[in-house]
């Protein structure tokens, strides 16, 4: 099992270039999230994912697109970067269904840079 | 808006120490309890959890948590502190009626020294 899986690991991008970042898990797990992690401000939701065909606003949704491809697929879009947008992005996955809902498991995260 | 907080932002410990970090949520209701860590350079992994029963849970390495209900706080201890748990550590809370969705405390880097 490889688990949660993100792609790319690193990018750098100008202001107002788009981007996808890409999320897949292999772990049979129905609900998926996005986070982006700030120095001082811990993990941020930015949106989810509950079950396969439906997708949700977290905390901080702005500027972001999100698709939930399939179970296994949940990518990040950023239309229009801004230097706003430079964090560390992290994909999880978990299993929703009724409380007490369970842990979720983490990707390896997306270090994004925007200029 | 529900919240959680962790008020230790840098602990910086000796080998052998014992440790404590606090987290503290608002809500007065059912919660799904836990601590993640972050190790430099990797993904999130899942310390410890709590959902209901003994309130003194124990995770993995050495860790466990006590929650109590009166005072809304879930604090993360060890004994004996190593080297190798120099980490950020996270506190992260489901409220009910949110779906699943975790609340993350800011996260306490913890420095051990030999």
């Amino acid at each position: 099992n490889a688990g949660v899986t993100q792609t790319p690991k690193f990018q750098v991008l100008k202001t107002g270039q788009s981007m996808t970042l890409q999320c897949a898990q292999d772990m049979n797990h129905n609900s998926m999230y996005w986070y982006r992690q700030d120095p001082g401000m811990g993990l941020r939701l930015i949106y989810y994912s509950a079950s396969e065909g439906t997708t949700d606003k977290g905390e901080v949704p702005n500027g972001y697109n999100v698709s939930r491809l399939n179970k296994r697929e949940f990518s990040l879009r950023l239309e229009s970067a801004a230097p706003s947008q430079t964090s560390v992005y992290f994909c999880a996955s978990g299993l929703a269904g009724i409380w007490p809902y369970n842990e979720q498991f983490f990707g390896p995260g997306t270090r994004l840079t925007v200029l | 808006a529900q919240s959680v907080s962790q008020h230790n932002h840098h602990v910086i410990l000796s080998e052998a120490a014992s440790l404590e970090l606090g987290c503290n949520y608002s809500y007065g209701g059912t919660v799904n309890l836990f601590w993640y860590v972050q190790y430099p350079g990797q993904h999130l992994q899942l310390l410890l959890k709590y959902f209901s029963g003994d309130p003194l849970v124990k995770g993995i390495k050495g860790f466990e948590a006590e929650f109590i209900k009166s005072k809304f706080s879930f604090n993360l201890r060890k004994p004996s502190v190593q080297w190798s748990d120099t980490a950020e550590y996270f506190c992260a809370v489901i409220f009910t009626g949110t779906a699943s969705k975790l609340t993350f405390g800011t996260g306490t880097r913890l420095q051990v020294t030999l």
